[in-house]
């Protein structure tokens, strides 16, 4: 089944604690994204990547890291997550960036303490 | 500055009914815009996908519309099921020099009663 998964689905963490959240996709997909949606904001692009070592900053980068050593996989680092990170987070990976739709993760929900 | 909101922000009917949500835009330049279905707890999923020449596009009991010259965009849902009962996301796609941008409104959030 083509999926995008996206691993944890809850985390609880304490500031400061490294942490990743990982993202795989099945479907030989070249663009990769992250995203974080907070009440009220919408979905909000945190970074992404054109294909393999190919990465770029969204609107809101800062605080986080990501890496696209291999296609189908896409991590999302946070070196020393705070209580702002708090949020859900989606993984999203489509054919390319022209009219292909966006197949999302199921989401990962963070708590920073 | 590139925006897009959507409209009403939440809405309820009874099952059975159509309805219509709206999408209004600000992006340029203008690539594609894109319905969402985003159930509690779970990715959203594509429902239509229009180019700048599209005016509409159907998928089963959703049709969504696009008006380019007042950047305006509805999408339609014909006799609502329980299974309609979601969030959904108009997003609008902007290509710029060298990189492309997704912006995404903040979604109406639908509940369909029986």
């Amino acid at each position: 089944e083509a999926q995008v998964t996206q691993n944890p689905r809850y985390l609880i963490t304490v500031t400061g604690k490294k942490l990743t959240v990982t993202c795989s996709q099945n479907m030989n997909h070249e663009y990769m994204s992250w995203y974080r949606q907070d009440p009220g904001l919408g979905l909000r692009q945190i970074y992404y990547s054109m294909n393999v070592e190919v990465t770029d900053k969204g609107d809101v980068p800062e605080g986080y890291k990501v890496s696209r050593k291999e296609k189908r996989n896409f991590p999302l680092i946070l070196e020393s997550p705070s209580p702002n990170q708090t949020s859900l987070y989606f993984c999203a990976s489509s054919l390319d960036r022209g009219d292909s739709p966006l197949h999302f993760g199921n989401g990962t929900r963070l708590t920073v303490t | 500055k590139n925006q897009v909101e959507q409209s009403p922000q939440s809405l309820i009917i009874l099952e059975g009914k159509n309805c219509t949500l709206q999408c209004n835009y600000t992006v340029s330049p203008f690539s594609n815009l894109r319905w969402y279905k985003q159930d509690t707890g779970r990715g959203p999923v594509s429902l239509t996908i229009m180019t700048f020449s599209e005016n509409t596009k159907s998928n089963g009991r959703y049709t969504a519309t696009l008006d380019a010259d007042t950047k305006q965009s509805s999408l339609h849902i014909t006799a609502s099921q329980l299974s309609d009962s979601a969030s959904y996301i108009c997003v609008v796609s902007a290509v710029g020099s060298g990189t492309y941008k997704y912006i995404f409104g903040t979604g109406t959030r639908l509940k369909v009663l029986a």
